[in-house]
């Protein structure tokens, strides 16, 4: 199956700097990336995701990187803020409905 | 907006126990999903059902069944509790693959069951 990892397991940030978490994959057919972020004491959810046609997205601050060749994908939060603080998990499906997480990276904005 | 509810935040049970994790949606989803949520560990999954009566097995089925005879309930039984399966447990639900809606996954809040 699927392995997914994902470093760092956690990164301090001061507030307003940018915030990279990278994670790789085993299976070269996977095809969707989606990236997930868990507040303390709340449920995951998605705050943006990426299929293999491309190669980046981005939504206002975040923005994925995909690089299929090397079988990684990053997630990159810019002017980072404190509510920004959270547990990040990224993943990887292949062309179906059964996602492999990683470990997950807790990220702290410093004020 | 997508509900998804489990009906017990926290529980606490002995080894031995039967336990019973329920969780329901609202919004018709056709996929289910059972994952455990362990620090340093990520999300594991548990087992996945696609369709009412269906069932698949997930990465770490071990010691756990589930039981799906409604479309919007998803059931995960503990046959025999055991202390290495203390873990917070999270349902999902989403739509099927190839809808227009991409795989995202619609969580609930979990429950942290504790086993004695």
């Amino acid at each position: 199956g699927e392995n997914v990892e994902q470093h760092p397991s956690t990164l301090s940030v001061q507030e307003g700097d940018s915030a990279v978490i990278k994670c790789t994959y085993s299976d070269s057919a996977s095809n969707y990336f989606p990236w997930y972020k868990q507040e303390l004491g709340k449920r995951p959810q998605l705050i943006i995701d990426i299929r293999s046609n491309v190669g980046e997205k981005k939504d206002q601050r975040i923005a994925v990187t995909l690089n299929k060749t090397a079988k990684h994908f990053s997630l990159h939060i810019t002017e980072t803020q404190p509510e920004d603080s959270a547990v990040y998990f990224c993943a990887a499906s292949l062309n179906d409905y059964k996602l492999s997480f990683g470990a997950g990276t807790t990220v702290t904005v410093r004020a | 907006d997508v509900k998804v509810t489990q009906s017990s935040r926290y529980l606490v049970k002995r080894t031995g126990e039967k336990v019973f994790l329920e969780c329901v949606q609202d919004m018709d989803h056709e996929n289910m999903f059972w994952y455990r949520q362990d620090p340093g560990l990520g999300l594991r999954l548990i087992y996945f059902s696609y369709d009412v009566k269906m069932k698949e097995k997930g990465d770490i089925p071990e010691g756990y069944s589930v039981s799906r005879e409604k479309k919007e309930r998803f059931s995960l039984i503990l046959e025999s509790a055991s202390t290495n399966q203390t873990s917070m447990y999270l349902c999902a639900s989403s739509f099927p693959t190839g809808a227009a809606t991409n795989e995202k996954l619609f969580f609930g809040s979990g429950t942290q069951l504790s086993v004695l």
